[in-house]
């Protein structure tokens, strides 16, 4: 959708190197969502924004950092990545109610 | 602990006909159900809710209901297409300041529609 784009859309990386994807949105919502998506576990979210500076974790944070320092850009860091790690990671963007979500296409990251 | 579920991992039905997708949850304060469209490569899309007041929405060929004391929904497509070939992730929120707008996804189901 154009107003939320994720990058890299693929990322291949080295186990213990560090990684940062990046979520761009257009539509200047409040909040902002990462979430991974794996095989028999549908999405999890690891952490959310819910304004410029305000973050809080999810469900699956451990291993993860996140940092908003502009309404639209919300950006997820594996300090050191693992091979558990290797995900789909989607981004979402919303007003605040959770029928306003609009995702990203994802970006396939493999640790090997 | 998955406090939505969906027990399908894959469902096949022939054109046509209809598809029933199953969901069951266990969070009792969840007060608002969604589904949820994927294709492959692409983010997923919103597709239909329900909130916890009402036991049924309808919208063109989808209808969803909702049965709280079972703590299950279900969605239904009437009649099925090939475009309907994705996966459909069921997810709920909770009303509380804390729960709301922050949605718990079960693990998809696969709905693979043959000519």
């Amino acid at each position: 959708d154009a107003g939320i784009t994720q990058s890299p859309r693929h990322k291949v990386t080295e186990t213990g190197t560090p990684v940062t994807l990046r979520c761009h949105q257009t539509e200047n919502h409040r909040y902002m969502y990462w979430y991974r998506q794996d095989p028999g576990h549908g999405l999890r979210l690891i952490h959310y924004s819910y304004g410029v500076k305000d973050t809080d974790k999810g469900e699956v944070s451990d291993g993860y950092s996140v940092s908003r320092s502009k309404t639209e850009d919300f950006l997820l860091t594996l300090e050191s990545a693992t091979s558990s790690q290797t995900s789909v990671y989607f981004c979402a963007i919303s007003p605040g109610t959770p029928y306003g979500y609009t995702f990203g296409s994802g970006t396939r990251l493999t640790v090997v | 602990d998955q406090q939505v579920k969906q027990n399908s991992p894959s469902l096949s039905v022939q054109e046509g006909r209809i598809s029933i997708l199953n969901c069951d949850y266990t969070n009792s304060m969840f007060d608002y159900f969604l589904w949820y469209k994927k294709y492959p490569a692409e983010g997923p899309t919103f597709l239909i809710s329900i909130s916890s007041i009402k036991d049924k929405n309808e919208d063109g060929r989808f209808t969803v209901f909702l049965n709280k004391s079972a703590k299950h929904l279900s969605l239904h497509i009437v009649p099925s297409q090939p475009g309907d070939s994705a996966v459909y992730f069921c997810a709920a929120s909770g009303a509380s300041a804390d729960s709301w707008g922050k949605l718990q996804f079960g693990a998809g189901t696969q709905v693979v529609v043959t000519p």
